[in-house]
């Protein structure tokens, strides 16, 4: 099955870092990927839509220049959190949809990443 | 407002017993996925239904798409401990568009 692979699966950093976190689908082409954000025993929320090639979608009071996403290729998009600071502490998750006909194909999720900012 | 209404929030049970749990909305859904979570690690996507009406079996678990589309439930037969985790619905509006979650299932099975 469809493979997405997300990295680092957990950073510590000090506040005022930049981090940044990588999303590659590794055995498809993904036109669209999604950037969510999980706080404990809580559900998905969107952060951003992204598309390759062109900029990012998103949701509304998610901050773009806190939140930097790029998706320079059909199989890499990247989420920087720029100036971290201890509010942004949470799971990070990439989700990734390749293109086919069949338009309701499903994402499939990266293992997450565990930040964390002290 | 939440799109997706994921009941119940928590579900507490013995091995062996059913269970069933419910997504609903008023909005039409142009698909629905259920989704499993273990802590710390990604969704792991278990199905996708289209169809209205539609009935999907995946071993011990039965998944319904209602008929409006706008409606979908999760049931196990037989649970086990294995079985514990988050479940997650969510669902595209249109083809193609971003999954709306709802606010997940945390079922634990105890033996």
């Amino acid at each position: 099955g469809a493979v997405v692979s997300q990295h680092p699966s957990r950073v510590i950093c000090k506040s005022g870092t930049s981090v940044k976190i990588e999303c590659r689908s590794l055995d498809f082409q993904a036109t669209t990927m999604f950037w969510y954000r999980q706080f404990p025993k809580q559900s998905l929320m969107l952060m951003a839509t992204s598309n390759e090639g062109s900029k990012a979608t998103y949701e509304q009071g998610v901050e773009k220049d806190k939140f930097l996403i790029n998706h320079a290729s059909l199989t890499l998009s990247t989420l920087t959190v720029t100036s971290a600071h201890p509010e942004d502490s949470s799971f990070y998750i990439c989700s990734a949809r390749g293109y086919d006909r069949d338009s309701n194909q499903p994402q499939h999720f990266g293992d997450g990443t565990r930040l964390s900012i002290l | 407002t939440q799109l997706l209404k994921q009941s119940p929030q928590f579900l507490s049970i013995q091995e062996g017993e059913n269970l069933t749990v419910y997504c609903n909305s008023s909005s039409v859904f142009s698909s629905l996925q259920w989704y499993r979570q273990e802590p710390g690690e990604g969704p792991v996507l278990l199905v996708t239904v289209v169809t209205g009406g539609e009935v999907k079996k995946l071993k011990r678990l039965t998944f319904q798409f209602g008929d409006a589309r706008k409606d979908s439930s999760l049931h196990i037969t037989a649970a086990q401990p294995g079985d514990t985790g988050l479940y997650l619905c969510a669902g595209a509006r249109q083809a193609g568009t971003a999954l709306i979650f709802g606010k997940g299932t945390t079922l634990s099975v105890s033996s």
